[in-house]
């Protein structure tokens, strides 16, 4: 399993753009990245997922580049209700697979 | 829009007694999973199941752990004999073979005294 390290936490205000990087030097040629949201008390949510380039959703985008050794999760201007724990995994895509979480990106937005 | 359901959603056990944590995952999915995260530390990978079988499972989950999916909604973690150490939010997930997502549930805190 490809190592994941991303900040330990971030400070931003509302209305920023969030940029959270995560490192992934061993990763496989069948790993995707992907990331999950979590509010205090609350199962982790599924934010996106990417396999190279850049993807893009309602709530965020992943740019990966070519190397795919690193990823940024990008937030376009965060309210107070974006602080939460940000976890970047990477692994297979496959549906029997467990998802290995490690400590995330403490994120806090201050008005 | 579909969600997985956990309950009870606090348990309060005395150690050395056994526990029944229950979900209901989403009606079309066919993967299952069990995490737990105790208090301040990260999400921990238990057990994952598909057709009526353990699929994976993680060092945690040793022989006082069990899943079971009794009939065709429910999905359960039986601790056998809890251990103070076994005090923690445990999740519920579920997935379809063709997504790219596991769906998790609120979770069941467990407190073992």
């Amino acid at each position: 399993l490809a190592k994941t390290t991303q900040p330990i936490s971030m400070d931003s205000y509302e209305g920023q753009e969030v940029n959270i990087t995560c490192s992934h030097n061993n990763i496989a040629t069948n790993d995707y990245i992907t990331w999950y949201q979590q509010f205090p008390s609350q199962g982790p949510r599924f934010i996106i997922q990417g396999y190279k380039t850049k993807v893009t959703n309602e709530v965020a985008s992943l740019f990966i580049p070519a190397d795919r050794k690193s990823s940024t999760l990008s937030l376009p201007r965060v309210s107070l209700s974006d602080t939460a724990v940000y976890y970047c995994l990477v692994g297979e895509n496959q549906a029997g697979t467990a998802l290995i979480f490690g400590k995330g990106t403490t994120l806090s937005v201050s008005s | 829009e579909p969600e997985v359901t956990q309950t009870p959603s606090h348990q309060v056990t005395q150690m050395g007694q056994e526990v029944i944590l229950r979900c209901v995952p989403i009606s079309n999915h066919l993967y299952f999973y069990w995490y737990r995260q105790i208090l301040g530390q990260k999400v921990e990978f238990l057990v994952s199941f598909y057709n009526n079988e353990i699929s994976e499972k993680s060092e945690i989950f040793d022989d006082q752990f069990s899943v079971e999916r009794p009939d065709g909604s429910n999905f359960t973690l039986k601790i056998r004999s809890t251990k103070l150490e076994d005090s923690a939010m445990y999740f519920c997930a579920s997935r379809t073979s063709g997504g790219n997502e596991q769906f998790f549930g609120p979770g069941t805190r467990l407190t073992v005294l």
